[in-house]
């Protein structure tokens, strides 16, 4: 049975400071593997997906890496802004459903 | 992408009475989906919702208590039945679209239910 696990499971950090968030799997057999934000009491924003042959995708500030032969993904923040607190997810797909990970809620202080 | 909207956005409802959520997207999808989060965690596949059949339910989940309607392309809903304050979640449409070779999920605003 799939499951990922998202570390730290709440950051805090100054504002303007580079972050990383970091998701694992435990099976490696996944479609792709997508990055959501959630605002409290909000539904999600797709940020990055990452298909399973790719190793990174970019979006502005933000870069997703994809490492499926370790079952790990990372998510980095550059240069952080108040704007960017909320929860994020990640979640694989596999079996034509999305599995999710527990989230990181990030502060980031002005 | 598309425009995926929720009807109510919350409601608070007493205990044993139904709640029906409706989902509407904007364009034509053949895969809806129904998550629960309860409060403090993550998302839960309630079931997979394809126009034209009966919807699939995940472990824990069943037809009786979370009945689902797929009557077209664009629209679904979930009722949450009998319902008791350990159904108090965000229950939350997606819908998947096929992009050049991948699949990727879109998700409505989420509806916020409270039972008493």
């Amino acid at each position: 049975k799939q499951e990922v696990t998202q570390i730290p499971a709440a950051l805090s950090v100054p504002e303007g400071e580079n972050l990383v968030l970091n998701c694992s799997f435990t099976d490696s057999a996944i479609y792709n593997l997508q990055w959501f934000r959630q605002d409290p009491g909000k539904g999600l924003t797709s940020l990055l997906l990452i298909q399973s042959s790719q190793r990174e995708q970019t979006s502005g500030r933000l870069n997703a890496s994809l490492d499926k032969s370790s079952g790990r993904s990372t998510l980095y923040i550059a240069a952080s802004q108040p704007g960017d607190s909320a929860t994020y997810l990640c979640a694989v797909s596999q079996g034509g459903k999305l599995i999710f990970g527990q989230g990181t809620e990030l502060s980031v202080k002005p | 992408s598309a425009v995926i909207s929720q009807k109510p956005s919350r409601d608070i409802c007493q205990r044993g009475t139904s709640l029906t959520i409706q989902c509407q997207v904007d364009s034509q999808v053949t895969m809806m989906f129904w998550y629960r989060q309860q409060p403090g965690q993550s998302l839960t596949l309630i079931a997979t919702a394809n126009q034209g059949s009966e919807a699939t339910y995940e472990s824990g989940f069943v037809i009786d208590k979370f009945p689902i309607s797929r009557p077209n392309l664009t629209f679904s809903t979930l009722t949450v039945s009998n319902m008791s304050p350990e159904d108090s979640s965000i229950y939350l449409c997606s819908v998947e679209f096929s992009f050049g070779g991948y699949n990727e999920q879109f998700f409505g605003p989420g509806t916020r239910l409270t039972v008493l």
